[in-house]
């Protein structure tokens, strides 16, 4: 069964740099035909994604947030981790990772179930 | 950069009702590479359609998608109760990587 879980901090404070992890299992991060994204989704609003990291290492950021975005992988613990600096009020959101594989062109068939941050003072 | 804009932004129907949701893109894209979700409140989304037209796993054929080049469109022929949630388009493009949502269209019960 392919899962994925997100996990971070629930609050963080303006300017801070929030940190949160992908545990993913099922699949593995090197395997070729496939990536995972993180999207995000402010209370009320629409899907925003966020960052993506190929099973090559080869990362790809919103143009919008690239400068406070940061993707990485550790293939060994099935882990991928964002990170996003200097975080506002109007980052809160629900943040979840997905996966995507070549077999639905880009799309993200599996995701995980999302964890929500609060970023206030 | 591509923008999807989706229309309308709530549909209200019935049950047993035909639903055609629209998603127009601001410059021409690969049909190969758009896909249709469900989101349902307090749920992460859930892959519909991928392609534009083939549906993904375990999704019923009363859904289906169409369209090339800017339109595409998801179709629910027969509207069941548990149709009723937001839905959203998004496009892959390859040169750079990047991933772009709609707005997203409310489909609620009239």
């Amino acid at each position: 069964q392919v899962t994925l879980k997100e996990s971070g901090p629930v609050l963080v404070k303006p300017t801070e740099t929030l940190t949160l992890t992908c545990t993913v299992s099922g699949f593995s991060l090197s395997n070729a035909r496939m990536g995972v994204s993180w999207i995000r989704q402010s209370p009320g609003k629409a899907l925003e994604w966020l960052a993506h990291i190929f099973a090559n290492d080869e990362k790809s950021s919103s143009t919008s947030l690239k400068s406070r975005l940061t993707i990485s992988k550790d293939t060994s613990k099935s882990q991928v981790v964002l990170t996003m600096t200097n975080m506002d009020p109007v980052d809160t959101a629900a943040y979840y990772c997905a996966r995507t594989k070549t077999t639905v062109a880009g799309a993200f068939d599996i995701w995980g179930q999302g964890t929500m941050v609060t970023v206030s003072s | 950069e591509i923008v999807l804009t989706q229309s309308p932004g709530t549909l209200s129907l019935s049950p047993g009702e035909r639903a055609t949701l629209s998603c127009r893109a601001s410059q021409s894209v690969s049909s190969s590479y758009l896909a249709w979700y469900q989101q349902k409140p307090g749920q992460a989304p859930r892959l519909l359609i991928y392609g534009a037209s083939s549906r993904a796993t375990g999704i019923p054929d009363r859904f289906s998608g169409s369209g090339s080049g800017t339109d595409f469109t998801l179709t629910i022929s027969r509207l069941e109760p548990e149709d009723f949630a937001v839905y959203y388009c998004q496009h892959y493009g390859s040169s750079p990587p990047a991933y772009t949502f709609g707005q997203g269209t409310r489909l609620e019960i009239k």
